[in-house]
C-alpha cells in the first residue's frame, strides 16, 4: 500500500504560470515532508521542505502547502519557467530532518512537469 | 568540492549472477543511503550505513547487502538476481543521518538483469 501518493504523472504548464504538484498521505506518523527535483541521467535534486509544524515553506519561486487534516501537501512553483521541466517526486519522513527511524524517506511515484515557452 | 559518484553508470547481467554496485560519498559525508528506483516508480528505500554500521532497512531481501569502508565510501551487493532487481539504484550521502538540503544523491547506477 503506497503511504506517499502523486496521482497526477505529468502536468503541463505554460511558461510564466503557475505549476501545482499535489501529494497526499496516508501515514500520520510523517512528520517531515520533501520535494525533490529529477532531471534524466542525474540523481534527485533537494527543492524544498516542511515540517509538520508549519503549514507553508517558501523559498523563491516554491512554496509547499501542508494541510495536516487532510493529508495533503501541494507544491507551487511560480512563475514557472522552461527550466523546471523535470520529474518531482514527494517524500516524507517519520523521524523529522534525520529520517524515518531507519533512515528512510518514502518516495512517492513522481509527476513529469514539462513547461512550455 | 566532489559530489557523490557512482559506478558503474550501466550494468547487465543474467538472473542468478551477483552484483556489486559502488558509491564515493561527498567529502566530510559518514552517512550513506541506498535506494532503488523500479521504471516509473519512485525512489524505495534499501538500506542505510553510517560510520560502518547498518543503521536501518527497508523491506528487501538478504541478498542485497552491503558495505561502508572507512573513507564512507559504500557498497550494495546483489546476489542471485532476478528479473525484477532491473532498476536504477541511487545512493546518496549526508554529514550525518539526515534527509533534505544536508543529503545529496549521486546519479545512479542503471542495473539490466537479463
Amino acid at each position: 500500500d503506497q503511504q506517499v501518493k502523486q496521482n497526477s504523472p505529468s502536468l503541463s504548464v505554460q511558461e510564466g504560470r503557475i505549476s501545482i504538484l499535489n501529494c497526499d498521505y496516508t501515514n500520520s506518523m510523517f512528520d517531515y515532508f520533501l520535494w525533490y527535483k529529477k532531471y534524466p541521467a542525474e540523481g534527485p535534486t533537494f527543492l524544498i521542505s516542511i515540517s509538520s509544524i508549519k503549514d507553508k515553506n517558501e523559498d523563491g519561486r516554491f512554496t509547499v502547502f501542508l494541510n495536516k487534516s487532510a493529508k495533503h501537501l501541494s507544491l507551487h512553483i511560480v512563475p514557472s519557467q522552461p527550466g523546471d521541466s523535470a520529474v518531482y517526486f514527494c517524500a516524507a519522513s517519520a523521524g523529522g530532518i534525520r529520517g524515518g527511524s531507519q533512515g528512510n524517506l518514502i518516495f512517492g511515484k513522481g509527476t513529469k512537469l514539462s513547461v512550455k515557452p | 568540492e566532489t559530489g557523490v559518484t557512482q559506478s558503474p553508470t550501466h550494468l547487465i547481467k543474467t538472473r542468478g549472477q551477483q552484483v556489486t554496485l559502488r558509491c564515493s560519498s561527498q567529502s566530510g559525508h559518514n552517512t550513506v543511503s541506498w535506494y532503488q528506483q523500479a521504471l516509473g516508480q519512485g525512489p524505495q528505500f534499501i538500506f542505510q550505513y553510517y560510520r560502518e554500521e547498518e543503521n536501518g532497512r527497508g523491506n528487501f531481501p538478504p541478498r542485497f547487502s552491503g558495505l561502508q569502508f572507512p573513507n564512507y565510501s559504500s557498497e550494495l551487493n546483489v546476489n542471485a538476481l532476478e528479473l525484477d532487481d532491473s532498476a536504477l539504484y541511487l545512493c546518496a550521502s549526508s554529514p550525518r543521518q539526515g534527509v533534505g538540503e544536508t543529503q545529496y544523491f549521486g546519479p545512479g547506477t542503471r542495473l539490466l538483469v537479463l
